[in-house]
């Protein structure tokens, strides 16, 4: 059981837009910035979205966050069958002094 | 550029003990706090512990606390993960992964992950 609750599962076509949610508690998400994490098949998860809203360096302008109280929302737009991945979100629980993440969302791009 | 190389995984019998490392280079590595974060089979990203960048504080996450100890060497930009009285629950793929920002949970560079299989 996570501490992040995300879908499962999120599906739709090339070219259409798609959100993913994360919800959390007061002591994470509402006190703390969230990333997101793109993990394609295979291989390490990476660094998407930072401080709710920021991108790093070489991500596409396509992927956005952002954060609402307790919750926060990663954006696709234009998919693309490169997408398909499982995407995670994060924050630092102030309670519980650690890392969380959430459960983890698998994209499929129909 | 920043590159995480994990080692040291394998086999072990439960009850039994592994140490991983995980060699930095691209970046200043005494200058940032360092995670573990596994991955069992199949399963989401857990976070395991974090060291920070002078070793001064460690935490771990419940399911590991007691059982396996964070450390490093600035002197040779390596991080270590000890692991003790291994159980089948611990098999999954271990990550390092650097801190960018103490407190924010990002972690900005992920190594390949190292697979570590608990087993009789």
């Amino acid at each position: 059981q996570s501490v992040l609750t995300q879908p499962p599962s999120v599906s739709a076509a090339p070219g259409q837009k798609v959100t993913i949610s994360c919800s959390g508690s007061s002591s994470n998400i509402g006190n703390n910035y969230v990333s997101w994490y793109q993990q394609l098949p295979g291989t390490a998860p990476k660094l998407l979205i930072y401080e709710n809203n920021k991108r790093p360096s070489g991500i596409p302008d396509r992927f956005s966050g952002s954060k609402s109280g307790t919750s926060a929302t990663l954006g696709i737009t234009g998919l693309q069958t490169g997408d398909e991945a499982d995407y995670y979100c994060g924050t630092w629980d102030s309670s519980l002094s650690l890392v969380v993440f959430g459960g983890g969302t698998k994209l499929t791009v129909l | 550029q920043v590159q995480l190389v994990e080692s040291g995984g394998g086999v072990v019998q439960p009850g039994g003990s592994l140490r991983l490392s995980c060699a930095a280079s691209g970046f200043t590595f005494s200058s940032y706090g360092m995670h573990w974060v596994r991955q069992a089979p199949g399963k989401g990203l857990e976070w395991v512990a974090f060291i920070r960048y002078d070793g001064s504080n460690k935490y771990y996450a419940d399911s590991v606390k007691g059982r396996f100890t964070i450390s490093r060497d600035n002197s040779k930009n390596t991080l270590y993960l000890q692991m003790n009285s291994l159980r089948a629950e611990d098999t999954a793929v271990y990550y390092c992964a650097k801190d960018a920002r103490l407190g924010t949970g990002r972690l900005d560079y992920w190594g390949q992950g190292t697979l570590v299989t608990v087993s009789s």
